[in-house]
């Protein structure tokens, strides 16, 4: 029972480094989404994809890239890290319009 | 961005009160869902709504769709230990995105 994983776990950038999350499900689900979660700000959508082939901006997609490379996976780059970026990323997935499923998290740091 | 108003922000009770908690928004949505996360860990679906009124209950927790598509409450009766972490309310509008409210820390006190 997979559901959906996120690789990496922890990450330690420095401010400047590109990195790439990777998040696949194994649910058959067709959309896909990326949040960051700081504290006090529960969790915000950065991209989502609705379906393969599809992306589009949440509420802070600024410094960020996705790409949707099939049904399973959707990964989220960041070109240029900066400490703002320091957050907890995680990856969800749903079928179309109903309730969504979540990775275990992804904590980046960037110094 | 999408506004979800989650209050209370924290709350903390003895072991076998009920709680409450709701979420607001300025949007319709069609569908709400409640959220549970326990530290180091992803959020974990608790309860998902889907037509305006309907009230659901999962063990208990019971949950309701405002009429109004414009509000949600989250209700937990007789609160145990375990019940402690963060609940979160979300909110899926007409396009497929889900905006999530701030949360509300609950501590149960043996």
């Amino acid at each position: 029972n997979a559901g959906v994983t996120q690789t990496p776990k922890f990450q330690v950038l420095k401010t400047g480094q590109s990195m790439t999350l990777q998040c696949a499900q194994d649910m058959n689900h067709n959309s896909m989404y990326w949040y960051r979660q700081d504290p006090g700000m529960g969790l915000r959508l950065i991209y989502y994809s609705a379906s393969e082939g599809t992306t589009d901006k949440g509420e802070v997609p600024n410094g960020y890239n996705v790409s949707r490379l099939n049904k399973r996976e959707f990964s989220l780059r960041l070109e240029s890290a900066a400490p703002s970026q320091t957050s907890v990323y995680f990856c969800a997935s749903s079928l179309m319009n109903t309730e969504a499923f979540f990775g275990q998290g992804t904590r980046l740091t960037v110094v | 961005g999408q506004q979800l108003n989650q209050s209370p922000q924290s709350m903390f009770i003895q072991e076998g009160e009920d709680v409450s908690m709701n979420c607001t928004s300025s949007s319709i949505f069609n569908t709400w869902l409640w959220y549970k996360q326990d530290p180091g860990e992803g959020p974990v679906l608790l309860i998902a709504l889907y037509k305006a009124g309907e009230l659901t209950s999962n063990g208990r927790l019971t949950a309701q769709f405002g009429i109004t598509r414009k509000d949600s409450f989250l209700n937990i009766s007789a609160s145990i230990p375990s019940d402690v972490g963060i609940y979160f309310c979300a909110g899926r509008g007409g396009a497929n995105n889900l905006f999530f409210g701030t949360g509300t820390r609950l501590t149960v006190i043996p």
